[in-house]
């Protein structure tokens, strides 16, 4: 158990839909990031927060957004869903914010969403 | 623009013996991390190791070691001793460039270890 939480385990939604991804990151941990796993795209990064603001983006579409709140847990929300939007959506969580010069910055991972899109 | 590569799409191997997983790099960050993950058949991501740019030595971590050849950016993941349970995906991954913890994935391995 990695210690990052993600609810649903399993999303079935129709094209157009709007949904939520929730994440708990693990106890400290200041960094969420959120990254989308599909059989044509792979693992690719999406956004990361960092207390609260965002840090970093990716290759995150324009009708997807995502925020990080108070508590640290952060929400991933998905809107005029796709049947491309069908994907094994992870967050995973890091106590850095910045990765130091030599210094790492583990990701731990949470079980991910599957979602999928009717 | 960084990149990951792992050519091999599907490995075998027999179990309890060593095998070598390939993965190589690209970047013009000279601080850089690379990092292995595995991905069992039920989905989660489980950290294997890590190896950072300025890292003397070649990571280790139980069965999992990092064989680490920075002039030829490659970081090929050695699993000594297979077992059942290593079948799964693995994925080499590095640390983004401006200075983010954000990762770049490759594609994959799949490694199935045969009884």
């Amino acid at each position: 158990d990695s210690g990052v939480t993600q609810t649903p385990k399993h999303l079935i939604t129709a094209t157009g839909q709007r949904v939520t991804l929730r994440c708990s990151p693990r106890s400290g941990d200041l960094s969420v990031y959120w990254y989308q796993q599909s059989l044509d795209q792979g693992l690719q990064f999406l956004i990361q927060y960092y207390n609260g603001e965002e840090r970093a983006k990716g290759n995150i579409l324009e009708r997807f957004s995502a925020q990080q709140f108070p508590d640290l847990h952060s929400e991933l929300n998905l809107s005029s869903l796709e049947l491309g939007d069908s994907a094994l959506y992870f967050c995973a969580s890091s106590g850095l914010g910045l990765a130091g010069t030599g210094s790492y910055n583990e990701q731990f991972f949470g079980p991910g969403t599957r979602l999928t899109v009717l | 623009a960084q990149k990951i590569t792992q050519t091999q799409p599907g490995m075998f191997v027999q179990e309890k013996e060593a095998v070598t997983l390939d993965c190589t790099y690209d970047t013009s960050d000279p601080s850089y991390g690379l990092f292995w993950y595995k991905q069992p058949s039920s989905g989660e991501m489980i950290f294997l190791i890590y190896q950072g740019s300025y890292d003397q030595q070649n990571a280790t971590e139980g069965r999992y070691s990092l064989n680490f050849q920075k002039a030829r950016k490659s970081a090929n993941l050695v699993i000594s001793a297979s077992q059942l349970g290593d079948s799964a995906m693995y994925f080499c991954a590095m640390r983004g460039e401006g200075n983010t913890g954000k990762l770049i994935f490759g594609q994959g391995t799949t490694l199935q270890v045969k009884p």
